[in-house]
């Protein structure tokens, strides 16, 4: 099982342009999640889904976008990028509806916007 | 609402000290409690949980246990180690519910 991807690795933008990340999860997780990472201010959660061809909105989505049409894969996109996206992006993954289910998350994407 | 609590860092030690992390929870219901870690460079990954008052939850040597009356999950560890480095995250998932809420995270450096 290689659990929880994520691709690319490191990616610098320009101010204005697009890009899409992908994560892929191999656990048949129903519940999948983005987060962004900044220092001092922990994990942000700004989409997840609940199941395939579902997404909703976390606590910061301005700026970016989602979709899950396959229920291993949840995309996360950058239309216009801005500088203030410049942050490192986790995926996670759970199991279902249960307290006892921990997330599982991924290596993570470094994005750089100039 | 449902919050995390923790101590900021970070957190500096030497080899061999005891640790404490503190961690303080406000929740309805009954939640989960968590304690995840960030090794440098890599994704959260979970140390350990609790999912009942009085349960303890322990992995490598780190304990934690969950407790309703003061709302406190303190994570602990006898004797830190080097490769104990790393940033930690408590966090809660309650009842019902499938949205972890994270503490801002307590980074620590243990030293030779």
């Amino acid at each position: 099982n290689a659990g929880v991807t994520q691709t690319p690795k490191f990616r610098v933008l320009k101010t204005g342009q697009s890009m899409t990340l992908l994560c892929a999860q191999d656990m048949n997780h129903e519940y999948m999640y983005w987060y962004r990472q900044d220092p001092g201010m922990g994990l942000r959660l700004i989409h997840y889904s609940v199941g395939e061809g579902t997404t909703a909105k976390g606590e910061v989505p301005d700026g970016y976008n989602v979709s899950r049409l396959k229920k291993q894969n949840f995309l996360l996109g950058l239309e216009s990028a801005a500088p203030s996206q410049t942050s490192v992006y986790f995926c996670a993954s759970s199991q279902g509806q249960s307290s006892y289910n921990e997330q599982f998350f991924g290596p993570g994407t470094r994005l750089t916007v100039l | 609402g449902n919050s995390v609590t923790q101590m900021e860092g970070p957190v500096t030690l030497s080899e061999e000290a005891f640790l404490t992390i503190n961690c303080t929870y406000t929740a309805t219901g009954y939640p989960s409690l968590f304690w995840y870690v960030q090794y440098p460079g890599e994704g959260l990954q979970l140390l350990l949980k609790a999912t009942k008052a009085d349960d303890k939850g322990s992995n490598k040597g780190f304990e934690a246990t969950y407790r309703k009356e003061t709302t406190s999950f303190h994570l602990e560890k006898g004797s830190v180690q080097v490769s104990d480095s790393a940033v930690y995250f408590c966090a809660l998932l309650n009842t019902g519910g499938f949205k972890t809420i994270f503490g801002a995270g307590t980074r620590l450096f243990v030293k030779a």
